[in-house]
């Protein structure tokens, strides 16, 4: 089965830079998701690292260490709009279906 | 459409009574799935149909749910006999092929149960 941790809540500064980390225990591992959820909105897709490194986006940066079961989104220049829920994902291993974490509520202060 | 649009928007329903659910995918899109998300909780998957059939129902929690595509584009998921611990937000997501799993939300349907 697959099981999927992250911290429950954080808050950051306004232009600052905050990591958020995942960590994931899968049976087989079909790469690994980031969305982003603002209060009462429908998910959407952020990122998808299915190999070991940091993939690069604008602001947002993605990291995947498949050895450590470990990956973390990376905000920069972080903005209030920023504010939202940021839920890690990873496909189960049978089926058309993702596995999320409960997510990650962030809070950008000014 | 545009975007995957799910109706109504917000349901209060009394403990008991059914209810339907209904989502519009993406025009085109052949894979289509429903999730439920409990507050403070990541969105669990309930089912997803390829075209017209369900593909995999693993997710519905017992026979009180059940959904249907019929003609492959719309789909409906019905619950009988609410219970109050069906209360949540019910998302559908569509996407064009099977196996992609970057596919696009609707906003959801909240369900209360009163």
């Amino acid at each position: 089965g697959q099981n999927i941790d992250q911290p429950t809540e954080m808050t950051a500064t306004e232009g600052a830079i905050v990591q958020i980390n995942c960590t994931y225990q899968t049976s087989g591992f079909n790469g690994l998701f980031w969305y982003q959820q603002h209060a009462g909105e429908a998910p959407t897709f952020l990122s998808y690292n299915v190999l070991d490194g940091l993939e690069e986006k604008g602001r947002f940066s993605s990291f995947l260490s498949r050895s450590k079961g470990y990956s973390y989104l990376l905000l920069k220049e972080l903005q209030m709009k920023d504010s939202a829920s940021y839920l890690c994902a990873v496909p189960m291993e049978y089926g058309n279906k993702l596995v999320f974490g409960a997510g990650t509520i962030l809070r950008v202060k000014s | 459409g545009a975007g995957v649009s799910q109706t109504p928007s917000n349901k209060v329903t009394e403990k008991g009574k059914y209810v339907e659910l209904r989502c519009d995918p993406i025009s085109g899109h052949t894979a289509l799935y429903w999730y439920r998300q409990s507050l403070g909780q990541g969105p669990e998957f309930l089912i997803y149909f390829q075209g017209t059939g369900a593909a995999d129902d693993s997710g519905l929690p017992n026979d009180r749910f059940f959904a249907v595509r019929p003609e492959g584009s719309v789909s409906t998921l019905k619950i009988q006999r609410t219970e109050r611990g069906d209360s949540a937000v019910y998302l559908c997501a569509s996407s064009p092929v099977p196996n992609d799993y970057g596919y696009t939300f609707g906003s959801g349907t909240r369900l209360t149960v009163v």
